[in-house]
């Protein structure tokens, strides 16, 4: 257990719709990262998040929206969903010290469109 | 930005070899290299990491080697086993930035 918790594990929605996706750092951790890996691909970089700012922004689609709130949780949203964002979302958590920039993984949430 | 090379994309050993993953990273600033284990259904679980000021760490059976003046780093797995079978990734990190991962190795471990 990475001690990164997301919800839900499993999402099936129709096209259109708007769905968030939570996650839970480590205790402790600072830095909130999301991840989108599709079928058999890599992990494409979203959006990070430091202690409550945006600190960097990958290619993260206009229709999706993330923040990461004062008890340093964080949500992804998707709006007017379409069947290619179906895929595995992922969030990592950090400390982001200067001594410690190790990054631990949630299990994920598997985002079904139909 | 920094990009971060993997190979091979595969590799199939018997139970017992041992098994050899290569990354190379185009910033020479970037000074934190983690390897991922991805199993089926999970999320990534770091292994093993190597920082800039070190050539080589090892944890039991696995060992990462960084070569900075080439700008690669490799991760190598002995005495292979079928629960190794895994997608490995590396990962390249410059200061606080984001991971930027390698495309992954999907290793299968025959018995």
């Amino acid at each position: 257990d990475s001690g990164v918790t997301q919800t839900p594990k499993h999402l099936i929605t129709a096209t259109g719709q708007r769905v968030t996706l939570r996650c839970s750092p480590r205790s402790g951790d600072l830095s909130v990262y999301w991840y989108q890996q599709s079928l058999d691909q890599g992990l494409q970089f979203l959006i990070q998040y430091y202690n409550g700012e945006e600190r960097a922004k990958g290619n993260i689609l206009e229709r999706f929206s993330a923040q990461q709130f004062p008890d340093l949780h964080s949500e992804l949203n998707l709006s007017s969903l379409e069947l290619g964002d179906s895929a595995l979302y992922f969030c990592a958590s950090s400390p982001q010290t200067a001594l410690n920039t190790e990054a631990f993984f949630g299990q994920g949430t598997r985002l079904t469109v139909v | 930005g920094e990009n971060v090379e993997q190979h091979p994309s595969t590799l199939s050993v018997q139970e017992g070899d041992s098994a050899v993953i290569k990354c190379t990273y185009s910033d020479s600033a970037s000074n934190y290299f983690p390897w991922y284990k991805q199993e089926l259904g999970k999320g990534p679980q770091l292994i093993i990491d190597i920082r800039s000021n070190v050539g080589e760490k090892k944890d039991q059976r696995i060992a990462v080697t960084l070569n900075k003046t080439a700008k690669h780093f490799s991760l190598h797995i002995t005495e292979t086993q079928p629960e190794d079978s895994a997608v490995y990734f590396c990962a390249a990190v410059k200061g606080f930035q984001k991971l930027v991962f390698g495309t992954g190795t999907r290793l299968l471990v025959s018995p």
